[in-house]
């Protein structure tokens, strides 16, 4: 069974810090892909990436896949406060696309 | 495009009560899953259906926990009786080839 494992847990920083929180797995990702969760909502998809090494930018945030597949990162730069939520790296997988969550990172981004 | 509807959005029963949750999927997705996720967790996989069908419902407890997609379209997925570490929010999601979407969810609460 695939475990993906997040850190932090939890931040909580001002607005403008900078902010970078990992993923590993325990096995190489098929298809990896990053949510944001905000309170009382379903995930929404913010990026897929699928190369290893492969680099992607959506504004503020930055996503990095490792070179070996097993791992990412995601940087957040001069976070806001609309960047608090719940942020959850998954992998998609097989035909079926059936998706295996990280354990999640809870960001707060305060004034 | 209308979203995933989900009701209730709130439920709070007793243990050992039974307790049923409804899902309108994305019109036309073929391909529907139930997530549970307690709370400080990422959503674990229940059952994903395709159509009518059960694809993978390796992680339902199958003893409490039933699902069932009528004519491929809205499903409902069924606790009975309900235990304390039911407590979760129930997430039903819908996906095409071009991605998830997922419900807001109904947060069950058991006491």
């Amino acid at each position: 069974t695939q475990l993906l494992e997040q850190s932090p847990q939890f931040l909580s920083i001002q607005e403008g810090e900078n902010l970078t929180v990992y993923c590993n797995s325990s096995s190489v990702f098929s298809s990896l892909q990053w949510y944001r969760q905000e309170p009382g909502e379903g995930p929404v998809l913010l990026v897929t990436v699928v190369t290893g090494g492969e680099v992607k930018k959506l504004k503020r945030l930055t996503f990095q896949f490792g070179d070996a597949r097993k791992d990412s990162s995601l940087h957040i730069t001069a976070a806001q406060p609309g960047d608090t939520g719940l942020y959850l790296c998954a992998d998609r997988t097989g035909t079926a696309s059936k998706l295996t969550f990280g354990t999640g990172t809870r960001l707060q981004v305060t004034l | 495009e209308a979203g995933v509807a989900q009701s209730p959005r709130y439920k709070i029963i007793e243990k050992r009560q039974s307790v049923a949750f409804w899902c309108n999927p994305i019109s036309g997705h073929a391909t529907l899953y139930w997530y549970q996720q307690i709370l400080g967790q990422g959503p674990k996989l229940l059952i994903q259906f395709q159509n009518n069908g059960v694809v993978d419902d390796s992680q339902l407890p199958k003893d409490r926990f039933s699902a069932e997609r009528l004519k491929g379209v809205d499903s409902t997925l069924k606790i009975q009786p309900a235990k304390l570490e039911d407590s979760a929010v129930y997430l039903c999601a819908s996906s095409s080839n071009y991605g998830y979407t997922f419900g807001s969810g109904t947060r069950l609460t058991v006491v």
